[in-house]
């Protein structure tokens, strides 16, 4: 399996600030042959299921705000959050689809 | 707008076997390119890719769960149903059906199954 760790566990940020969430996976998510990260983040509020914000690693979802961003290739991925809002109050997770499919254990957004 | 939503038994007894059905509505998963999905999250929050059933309806399972599942379609209700066998306490969580292969762009609202005698 290919394992996803993200850092930190949990995070707390003022409003209007940035927020950075970080994914290293275990192995390459990086498909050479279409050069396509296998990657995607979720948004999860509290009592709700996961909401796809990013795939390709850097696509935002039809809807998503633009001050959500996904970065980053090969095994290290970066979610950033722009001028935090209070409704971004959530659970953030990566999740890889190269290999069987895989999920972060999630870091917690929290308002400082 | 596509909906899903899980139905079943909130409580199994360990050995058993849990089933829940997702029904789909906005969206045929007979003519449906997309695939219907199965994920669970666990206590806590860490979440895992149970597997998914295919326009062919031949299904993909997670490998780790491979020798317990069964995820299957009734085209003619429109709903997709998934079946794990010999249950343990490690198997309560929330499972989610979702639509999707690689991502899953949609959502149930999940239901919470619990193993307990």
């Amino acid at each position: 399996d290919i394992e996803m760790t993200q850092s930190p566990d949990s995070l707390a940020v003022s409003l209007g600030e940035r927020a950075t969430i970080n994914c290293k996976s275990s192995q390459s998510v990086l498909y050479n042959s279409d050069n396509k990260n296998y990657l995607a983040w979720y948004q999860q509020k509290s009592g709700q299921p996961p909401k796809l914000l990013i795939y390709w690693a850097s696509t935002r979802e039809s809807g998503v705000p633009d001050r959500f961003s996904g970065s980053g290739s090969g095994t290290d991925f970066t979610l950033t959050i722009n001028s935090l809002q209070a409704e971004d109050v959530a659970v953030y997770y990566c999740q890889q689809y190269y290999k069987s499919r895989t999920f972060g254990q999630g870091t917690k957004v929290e308002i400082k | 707008q596509v909906q899903l939503q899980e139905s079943g038994p909130g409580l199994v007894k360990p050995s058993q076997t849990l089933s829940l059905t997702c029904s789909v509505s906005g969206d045929s998963i007979s003519s449906s390119t997309y695939y219907w999905t199965w994920v669970r999250q666990y206590p806590g929050t860490g979440l895992e890719w149970i597997g998914y059933t295919r326009k062919n309806g031949v299904p993909f399972y997670n490998p780790s769960l491979k020798s317990r599942v069964t995820i299957s379609r009734d085209m003619s209700k429109n709903h997709f149903s998934l079946q794990l066998t010999s249950v343990t306490a490690a198997d309560t969580a929330v499972y989610f059906c979702a639509r999707g292969e690689l991502w899953w762009d949609s959502w149930g609202q999940g239901t919470l199954v619990t193993v307990s005698s």
